[in-house]
């Protein structure tokens, strides 16, 4: 069981918006930077969100990050079949002195 | 442009050690934190350990803790991770990723595998 929640899974149409959630606490979430990861089939993970809501460069504007006390959330708009990934939130841990995951969510383009 | 490529992994029994590799290319190697991440066949992201960019401290999952051991060589741009005492559980795809704004480049994994 991972120390940050996350939806197993989330789904919408093309084209609408979806948002993932990431829970922790004030050990992690809510004294250190968030970030967020998309994981397609048989790849390694790639950055989409790094220092709660900033981009790197190449990530479209379609993703943006959020955070609010002990909680993140990641936002996609304009859905695409090409987002159907998984996507995990990360940050450090302070007192546990450890990177942490979250569980993953898979995002079905339906 | 940044590249970051594991070796080392393969089969080993139970009980057993190995040694990754990670060749960093791209950056100023010295001045970057770099972690290693697993995942198990199936599962999600698993992080293992940290060393800093001095190699002054380092950090380990509690999973890992006592059988691992995470070293750098700056002079080589070269991160290792040393696996004592593997056990069925360490099987993994591991992942060397390097951590500056979040964990922005991440290798494409060796696969580790424990199996008698």
């Amino acid at each position: 069981q991972s120390v940050l929640t996350q939806p197993p899974s989330v789904s919408a149409a093309p084209g609408q918006r979806v948002t993932i959630s990431c829970s922790g606490s004030s050990s992690n979430i809510g004294s250190n930077y968030v970030s967020w990861y998309q994981q397609l089939p048989g790849t390694a993970p790639k950055l989409l969100i790094y220092e709660d809501n900033k981009r790197p460069s190449g990530i479209p504007d379609r993703f943006s990050g959020s955070k609010s006390g002990t909680s993140a959330t990641l936002g996609i708009t304009g859905l695409q079949t090409g987002d159907e990934a998984d996507y995990y939130c990360g940050t450090w841990h302070s007192s546990l002195s450890a990177g942490i995951f979250g569980g993953g969510t898979k995002l079905t383009v339906l | 442009q940044v590249q970051l490529v594991e070796s080392g992994g393969g089969v080993v029994q139970p009980g057993r050690s190995l040694r990754l590799s990670c060749a960093a290319s791209g950056f100023t190697f010295g001045f970057i934190g770099m972690h290693w991440v697993r995942q198990a066949p199936g599962q999600g992201l698993e992080w293992v350990a940290v060393i800093w960019p001095d190699g002054s401290e380092k950090y380990y999952a509690e999973s890992v803790k006592g059988r691992f051991t995470i070293s750098r060589d700056n002079f080589k741009n070269m991160v290792y991770l040393q696996m004592n005492s593997l056990r069925a559980e360490d099987t993994a795809v591991y992942f060397c990723v390097r951590h500056y704004s979040g964990w922005d480049y991440w290798g494409q994994g060796t696969l580790v595998t424990v199996s008698s």
